[in-house]
């Protein structure tokens, strides 16, 4: 079956814009989580769905920053107004809401210039 | 909140030599606990889990068993090769409330021929 698939897998962005990334999970996991690695470092967690509940914002880095989920299903991580510190690769996850494992897409790559 | 701490590399080993990263945790109640892998250039993906206490997980002869006396989860392997060359992270993912997905920082292993 389809595993969790993130657009674009590349984004090159001038300092200042404003870029949309896109995470389709797993159909039927309720949970979505959104990661940060930077070059050589480990994950930061970023946020987190599950369900209908309020999501887990803790680990949003600045307010430039912010991820909604549509319907349950599509997450959209914006970040406003992108900063050379921003670029990483931007990872996705999705889950059932049991003890089984998350699934990860394969990132997107954002560079700001 | 939960937490994991994980054996900080990186860990240079010889093929055939014996592996341990060691890891730990903090939570509250029963988590589940997980070792990921990424290789060279390569997503994240699960390489092994367990889900509850004195659980053994095992994959491409990696072991870990989950121990609730000592909070620990290390990963072993008897006889490494180079093809196991990657960054090993260790997880938790909590029951009830958060079941958010927390990480370690990651140990990067390399293995010489």
């Amino acid at each position: 079956g389809a595993g969790v698939s993130q657009s674009p897998s590349n984004k090159v962005t001038e300092k200042g814009k404003d870029v949309e990334l896109r995470c389709d999970p797993i159909s039927g996991h309720t949970a979505l989580y959104w990661y940060r690695q930077s070059l050589g470092q480990g994950l930061e967690f970023l946020i987190y769905f599950q369900g209908n509940s309020a999501p887990d914002k803790s680990g949003l880095p600045s307010d430039r920053f912010s991820a909604e989920r549509t319907g349950g299903s599509v997450s959209t991580l914006t970040i406003q107004r992108t900063q050379q510190e921003d670029s990483a690769v931007y990872l996705c996850a999705s889950s059932p809401r049991t003890e089984r494992e998350a699934f990860f897409g394969q990132g997107t790559r954002l560079t700001v210039v | 909140g939960n937490s994991v701490t994980q054996m900080e590399g990186p860990v240079t080993l010889s093929e055939e030599a014996f592996l341990t990263i060691n890891c730990t945790y903090t939570a509250t109640g029963y988590p589940s606990l997980f070792w990921y892998v990424q290789y060279p250039g390569e997503g994240l993906q699960l390489l092994l889990k367990a889900t509850k206490a004195d659980d053994k997980g095992s994959n491409k002869g990696f072991e870990a068993t989950y121990r609730k006396e000592t909070t620990s989860f290390h990963l072993e392997k008897g006889s490494v090769q180079v093809s196991d060359s990657a960054v090993y992270f260790c997880a938790l993912k909590g029951r009830g409330g958060s079941e958010k997905l927390v990480f370690g920082k990651g140990t990067k292993l390399t293995v010489n021929p």
